[in-house]
């Protein structure tokens, strides 16, 4: 298994650019998520999604378009890149039941400048 | 809301020494409390977790946490601390909503000779 694979590895945008990030998982997960990192501030909640068509907002989600339409890809988009965007983005995924609930499993990232 | 509070923004400690990175956690119900390690330049990685099994909570790597919920915390120890050890270390609790993870704000670990 790959596990949770994400692409690009490095982006750089100018400000108002749109762009996708795109995060797939091979483990037949129904969960998956997107979190960014910034210096000092740990991992914040983009989106999620709890299965195939469906999404929710999580703690920063402004800026930010997601749509589930399989179980293995869940691509985020930035419709209008502002720098404040500028942050490591992981994609993440679980199962919801069993022995391993809520056990993420984090891709490698996505470092995104935006100037 | 669930929360976790990591106390400590850098730890420094000696090649062989013990590593104690303290998590004190808020929560209305019993938690689901993580740690991850994340290596620099990569993603994260669960060292352990504590689901109400078990107190004490043996990870990868020679990690271990205790779930104390007199105190509310979940503290990662490790007995003697290895260069390889050198990473950022975050705390996360399961949010209430769904299968989220509410992060600390990391601790990052310095392992010196």
């Amino acid at each position: 298994n790959a596990g949770v694979t994400q692409t690009p590895k490095f982006q750089v945008l100018k400000t108002g650019q749109s762009m996708t990030l795109q995060c797939a998982q091979d483990m037949n997960h129904e969960y998956m998520s997107w979190y960014r990192q910034d210096p000092g501030m740990g991992l914040r909640l983009i989106h999620y999604s709890v299965g195939a068509g469906i999404t929710d907002q999580g703690e920063v989600p402004n800026g930010y378009n997601v749509s589930r339409s399989t179980t293995e890809d869940f691509p985020l988009r930035l419709l209008s890149a502002a720098p404040s965007q500028t942050s490591v983005y992981f994609c993440a995924s679980s199962r919801t039941s069993g022995a391993v609930l809520a056990t993420q499993y984090f891709g490698p990232g996505t470092r995104l400048t935006v100037l | 809301a669930q929360s976790v509070t990591q106390l400590g923004s850098h730890v420094s400690v000696s090649e062989g020494a013990l590593v104690l990175l303290r998590c004190n956690y808020s929560s209305s119900v019993p938690p689901y409390l993580f740690w991850y390690v994340q290596y620099p330049n990569q993603g994260l990685q669960l060292l352990l977790k504590y689901t109400s099994a078990a107190t004490l909570v043996k990870g990868i790597n020679g990690f271990e946490a205790e779930f104390k919920k007199s105190e509310t915390s979940f503290h990662l120890t490790k007995p003697s601390a290895h260069m390889s050890d050198a990473a950022e270390y975050f705390c996360a609790v399961r949010s209430n909503s769904g299968y989220a993870l509410n992060f600390g704000k990391g601790t990052s670990l310095l392992v010196t000779p």
